[in-house]
Order: structure tokens, then sequence, then C-alpha cells
């Protein structure tokens, strides 16, 4: 596609309950990036691919949090047992791979915790 | 711990003028600096860059400037335009973070006709 693919949109989910969002990145872009936007907040660092590879996941909030891109293309960020600090826009992007690739970031996913 | 600052949450410019939007950081460490800016409802779009290497880049009406000694940059846009109303977000990497982005909390800019 043209651009990063996010979806839902939207997920509003009771807390307690488990939620997946889902990137289609760029294609032919060989990293992947999460991240979490808090309101009023810039956009914080949860975890990179590269292809397949998960090099970087130290932003994690916690281990209820867990990203995976089994086939080096689309990824999963799934949250476990949602609590309502949960609540953010989750931010996907990509990039060519070189460390100083612009990031494409799609529009996101916006998850409230109720 | 915020090593990105955006001090200013926000600023108002009339049309034509200049804008300006500075940013701090705090990791000597930081080697690569970035703009994008924000439309409601969107993800980030990035708007330009510049290496530590160089103190100025100029993309257009964009133009970056760092201070490496004061861990200062800062964004001009002239002539500002209506479109250019949206949140100005600076992001930092460095070696020591690999391809992570560090952002800072972002600066809103109206620009006024």
């Amino acid at each position: 596609g043209a651009g990063v693919s996010q979806s839902p949109r939207y997920k509003v989910a009771k807390r307690g309950q488990d939620v997946a969002l889902r990137c289609d990145p760029i294609s032919g872009h060989v990293s992947l990036f999460w991240y979490q936007q808090a309101l009023g907040q810039g956009p914080e660092f949860l975890t990179y691919f590269q292809n397949e590879a998960q090099l970087d996941k130290s932003g994690l909030p916690s281990d209820r949090f867990f990203a995976e891109r089994p086939e080096g293309s689309v990824s999963t960020l799934k949250i476990q047992r949602t609590q309502q600090e949960d609540s953010a826009v989750y931010l996907c992007a990509s990039s060519f791979g070189q460390r100083n690739s612009p990031l494409h970031f799609g529009n996101g996913t916006r998850l409230t915790v109720t | 711990d915020q090593q990105v600052k955006q001090n200013s949450p926000s600023l108002s410019v009339q049309e034509g003028r200049i804008s300006i939007l500075n940013c701090d950081y705090t990791n000597s460490m930081f080697d690569y600096f970035l703009w994008y800016k924000k439309y409601p409802a969107e993800g980030p779009t990035f708007l330009i860059s510049i290496s530590s290497i160089k103190d100025k880049n100029e993309d257009g009406r964009f133009t970056v400037f760092l201070n490496k000694s004061a861990k200062h940059l800062s964004l001009h846009i002239v002539p500002s335009q209506p479109g250019d109303s949206a949140v100005y977000f600076c992001a930092a990497s460095g070696w020591n973070s690999g391809y992570a982005l560090n952002f800072g909390k972002g600066t809103s800019l109206l620009v006024t006709p």
C-alpha cells in the first residue's frame, strides 16, 4: 500500500480484556517500530523489529505487552489483561532499515480501556 | 526522564512571519535529530533532519539549526502558512539508543491569517 496501515483505528476494551492491534508496514521496509502516545505527550518507544527479528523490546512497559512480526511484514501488538493506564494511541512506523532512515508512521490505533 | 524537551506547548504566529520552534536535549550521545509534524487524528510525518556533524540543514521553507554546545536545536519556518498549523515534535537518536527515537512532548503551532 501507499503508507503504513493500522487497524482498528479505535478500540474500546473493558479492563482485563486482551486486545490485538495490527500494523501493515510499507512494502519493502525492513524495520518496524511500535510507539505509545499518551494524551499530551510525545510518542514513546515500545519495540523494534528488523525483518522478523525483535531486536529491541526495552520500551515495553510490562510483560502484558507482546509484539510479533512472524513473516517480517505485518506486525501485531498484543496487550493482555488491559488496564486503564494502557489507554493511549499506539503508533506503528516503518523504515528502510538504515539507522537514520526517516520513520513513516501510520495513523495509529486509539485504545480506550474502561 | 525526558531527554528531549520542548518547553513551549504552543505558539501562535501570523501568516507570512517566521515561526521558530525550539528543542533542548540532555543526552550528549544523541547524534541525529529530526522534526515531525502531526495533524489531528493522523500519524506524525517526517519534516526535516540534521546530523550532528552539521549545524544547519535547509529544505524549502524549513530550516533546522543545531547548537551542539548548548544541546539545542530549532526549526524555522519562513514564511509561515495556515497549512503549517499542526503539532511539531522534535526527536533524537544516538548510538547508545539504537534505532529508537526519543521524542519531545510537542509544540502546537497556530498560523493565523
